[in-house]
């Protein structure tokens, strides 16, 4: 059963970091990882999509990689801001089309 | 503007009582899903459905039932055999089956379920 586990649970840095959150999962057939933002008591933005067949994906100044052989995924947020203070999830879509989520990890961005 | 709503964005629940949750959909997708989130957990998957008049079991369907009568629709009931439903709920949608694997998914803005 694939199983998705994000490290940190919780992250503070101050505003100007560059930082990095991890994903890892059990079950290297996957169709694609997926890191999502989600602001307190609202729903799930898709910040970036991986195929299993890609290495990596850019959106502005965040960089997301996938090591699909290891098992692991990281987003790289540069310059941090205390706009980027959220809850980011990763979540694998397996070979039956479901997406499996890990628990998140709060950041928070301090000015 | 293409998306999808949920309402209402705030639910009490009885004891004993089923209760209807909503989830529309304009952006012509086919497949549509049911999310149940506890504080600091991730999405677990209720219920999912890749055309209409047709879905499946996700892992914790126990107290849930939902229909699929259109494609925008993707009505879900907790019901009152569902004994710990306090949860947020959301309902998100993509292009079915392998098409979903090249598309990114989109969520609804959630439902607060709490039990009086």
């Amino acid at each position: 059963k694939q199983e998705v586990t994000q490290i940190p649970a919780a992250l503070s840095v101050p505003e100007g970091e560059n930082l990095v959150l991890n994903c890892s999962f059990t079950d290297s057939a996957i169709y694609n990882l997926q890191w999502f933002r989600q602001d307190p008591g609202k729903g799930l933005t898709s910040l970036l999509l991986i195929q299993s067949s890609q290495r990596e994906q850019t959106s502005g100044r965040l960089n997301a990689s996938l090591d699909k052989s290891s098992g692991r995924s990281t987003l790289y947020i540069a310059a941090s801001q205390p706009g980027d203070s959220a809850t980011y999830l990763c979540a694998v879509m397996d070979s039956s089309y479901k997406l499996i989520f890990g628990s998140g990890t709060r950041l928070l961005v301090r000015p | 503007d293409g998306g999808i709503t949920q309402s209402p964005k705030y639910l009490f629940r009885k004891e004993g009582q089923n209760v209807t949750l909503s989830c529309e959909q304009n952006l012509n997708h086919d497949a549509m899903y049911w999310y149940r989130q506890d504080p600091g957990q991730g999405l677990r998957l209720i219920y999912y459905s890749q055309i209409v008049n047709d879905f499946q079991k996700g892992d914790i369907a126990e107290g849930y039932s939902v229909s699929r009568e259109k494609k925008e629709s993707f009505p879900l009931t907790v019901t009152s055999a569902q004994k710990n439903p306090t949860a947020f709920y959301l309902c998100a949608s993509s292009p079915p089956g392998q098409g979903a694997t090249n598309e990114k998914l989109f969520f609804g803005s959630g439902t607060q379920l709490s039990v009086l």
